[in-house]
């Protein structure tokens, strides 16, 4: 089964404050993705990227930046952490190709205070 | 207007009920459809996927895609509390990086 860790699993950050969230896939993957879930609700892409060293926005990029240095990481980065942040971030890879399944990690539940 | 609209938003059957899941798209360069579900606490899964009209059966679940209504569906027999989970669809194009996802219809199976 194709494995996506991010990291941390969990992570408390004050208003204001840097965060960074990690993705590691050993898929061998060339697409990555950025989603943010809110309690109960859907996945809103945030950023993804196709190959590395190039990331491209998602729907709602506000406030977020993304880096992908290696095929293999890909990281989402809060520069200024704002309350409205809250909420598990979901990373994912998938192979080329239309019919491609993605396969997302355990997701990282941040909370903004 | 989203792309890909579920229904309905949240669905209760018993045990060993039919469960009936219901996903609709607006833009006709779709080709390929998934379902993915996801436990409390998880992030989604891979379900099952359809990419040609007519349906396809995987164990308790099936599928049904009808590409001239851009209508897909999910059907699971016998449910179990197991199955109580986020079900989204999802779908993309043959030129498309992007997959775009429903906002999810929560299941919930009662003993």
């Amino acid at each position: 089964e194709a494995a996506v860790t991010q990291s941390p699993r969990s992570k408390v950050a004050v208003t204001g404050g840097k965060v960074t969230l990690s993705c590691h896939q050993t898929n061998n993957h060339d697409y990555m993705y950025w989603y943010r879930q809110d309690t109960g609700h859907g996945l809103r892409l945030i950023h993804y990227s196709y190959v590395a060293d190039s990331t491209e926005k998602g729907d709602i990029p506000d406030g977020y930046k993304a880096s992908r240095p290696s095929q293999e990481n890909f990281s989402l980065i809060l520069e200024l952490a704002s309350l409205s942040q809250t909420a598990v971030y979901f990373c994912a890879s998938r192979g080329t190709g239309g019919g491609e399944r993605l396969f997302f990690g355990h997701g990282t539940k941040l909370s903004v205070l | 207007q989203q792309k890909v609209q579920q229904s309905p938003e949240s669905l209760s059957v018993p045990e060993g009920g039919m469960a009936s899941l219901n996903c609709t798209s607006s833009d006709r360069n779709f080709q390929y459809f998934w379902w993915y579900r996801q436990h409390s606490g998880e992030g989604p899964k891979a379900l099952m996927s359809i990419f040609s009209d007519g349906d396809k059966k995987e164990g308790r679940f099936t599928a049904h895609l009808n590409k001239a209504s851009l209508h897909v569906s999910l059907h699971i027999r016998d449910s179990q509390p197991s199955d109580s989970a986020l079900y989204f669809c999802a779908a993309t194009g043959n030129s498309n990086n992007r997959i775009f996802f429903g906002d999810g219809t929560q299941l919930v199976v009662k003993p």
